[in-house]
């Protein structure tokens, strides 16, 4: 089983509809989610930042974490075709350095907004 | 500022040929890692380093990838000799630290295909 499991997609929308990205993870030492969208040859940027259980918003996007479900999510109102890209999450332990604090991505999901 | 910068963008080599990417963080991050991306699937940390020094590398194929950080500041990561299931992205990533709080800049990433 695998640390942490993404739909790949592809994810297609029409615009202005809310989206909703998953992830499920195994490791209940992960304490830090964070969200990143990458563009077609590209690479990551950091979209969301989550530490523990709770929500999140920042503009569109909103990011929740349930740690008891081992569940991910980021929600994307009002969604624009800039919008399209791939989206990972990805996920570490707290602490410092060390090689068991390396970041784990999902395989990330495909969305399209269509105009 | 100046983001991360990788070169070259692009390269096409043939199988049991070398190839050496290079990275430049950004200004005054002391930990710098280098993720693999295969089409499809999420990066994949090959190693950390911490300054000059190794954090991990337990995912790093050592018997044909080498890394090296000279003087803290840029990276080198060679291949020799590739092999066709190398071909992915290769990212450079630099962060202020290597502790969970602290966000993980990526470049654009080093596009490798081994024919």
């Amino acid at each position: 089983q695998k640390e942490v499991e993404q739909d790949p997609g592809p994810l297609s929308v029409p615009e202005g509809a809310i989206v909703s990205l998953n992830c499920t993870y195994s490791n209940s030492a992960f304490q830090y989610f964070m969200w990143y969208r990458q563009y077609s040859r590209k690479g990551p940027e950091l979209l969301m930042y989550t530490y523990s259980s709770g929500n999140k918003e920042d503009g569109r996007f909103t990011a929740q974490v349930d740690k008891s479900s081992k569940y991910i999510s980021l929600f994307i109102r009002d969604s624009q075709p800039s919008d399209s890209a791939t989206y990972l999450c990805a996920m570490r332990r707290g602490g410092y350095g060390g090689a068991t604090n390396k970041l784990i991505f999902g395989t990330g999901t495909l969305l399209a907004v269509q105009p | 500022e100046a983001g991360v910068a990788q070169s070259p963008r692009y390269k096409i080599i043939e199988k049991r040929q070398s190839v050496a990417f290079w990275c430049n963080p950004i200004s005054g991050h002391a930990t710098l890692y280098w993720y693999q991306q295969i089409l499809g699937q999420g990066p994949k940390l090959l190693i950390q380093f911490q300054n000059n020094g190794v954090v991990d590398d337990s995912q790093l194929p050592k018997d044909r990838f080498s890394a090296e950080r000279l003087k803290g500041v840029d990276s080198t990561l060679k291949i020799q000799p590739a092999k066709l299931e190398d071909s992915a992205v290769y990212l450079c990533a630099s962060s202020l630290q290597g502790d969970a709080g602290n966000t993980i800049y990526f470049g654009e990433g080093s596009w490798l295909t081994v024919v």
